[in-house]
């Protein structure tokens, strides 16, 4: 059964400051990695993509990176700002196309 | 286009009613998604559609939770009777195209309240 780890599960940092995001899932049989952003009271917004060929990809400060065979992801956040507080949330996509989900990092950005 | 709307924002009742929560997917959408957050266990998928017809909806806990699609702009999701253990987050999403490539986007959810 695919599970998927996420640390740490809070981290605050100072505004300006580069982070790293961690994410391990156990069935390297995966069609693809999703990470998403989730602010209090709304729904979820996707960030990032990553399909099972891949290795990486970025998005204006982020960049994302996929290692299957190890089991892990890295989410990046070059620096950082107070806008980017949120619940950080990945999620593998397994063999019936179902999205296993993370418990998610909190990130505070502290100004 | 206004984005995955789900009604209503929040829902409180009693245990033994019947709730009914409702989605309507972005236009063009094939794919519907129902999801429920909680502290506990996290997010889980409920059931998905394609094209209105339920694929897979091993992730429904109970047969007292049901969902149906009668048409591709809508979906409900009800839970009769409904019991304290179902409080959660619930949210729909929509996307277009096989889900291996294409991103879900997500509604504002319901938070739902069995007291």
């Amino acid at each position: 059964k695919q599970e998927v780890t996420q640390i740490p599960a809070a981290l605050s940092v100072p505004e300006g400051e580069n982070l790293v995001l961690n994410c391990s899932f156990t069935d390297s049989a995966i069609y693809n990695l999703q990470w998403f952003r989730q602010d209090p009271g709304k729904g979820l917004t996707s960030l990032l993509l990553i399909q099972s060929s891949q290795r990486e990809q970025t998005s204006g400060r982020l960049n994302a990176s996929l290692d299957k065979s190890s089991g892990r992801s890295t989410l990046y956040i070059a620096a950082s700002q107070p806008g980017d507080s949120a619940t950080y949330l990945c999620a593998v996509m397994d063999s019936n196309y179902q999205l296993i989900w993370g418990a998610g990092t909190k990130l505070i950005i502290k100004p | 286009d206004a984005g995955v709307i789900q009604s209503p924002r929040h829902e409180v009742t009693e245990m033994g009613q019947e709730v009914t929560l409702r989605c309507k997917p972005i236009s063009g959408h094939d794919y519907l998604f129902w999801y429920r957050q909680t502290m506990m266990r996290g997010l889980e998928l409920l059931i998905y559609f394609n094209n209105n017809v339920p694929i897979d909806d091993s992730g429904m806990p109970e047969d007292r939770f049901s969902a149906k699609m009668p048409n591709a702009s809508f979906s409900t999701l009800k839970i009769q009777p409904s019991e304290p253990r179902d409080s959660a987050v619930y949210f729909c999403a929509s996307s277009s195209g096989v889900p291996v490539g294409n991103i879900q986007y997500f509604g504002a959810g319901t938070r739902l309240s069995v007291l």
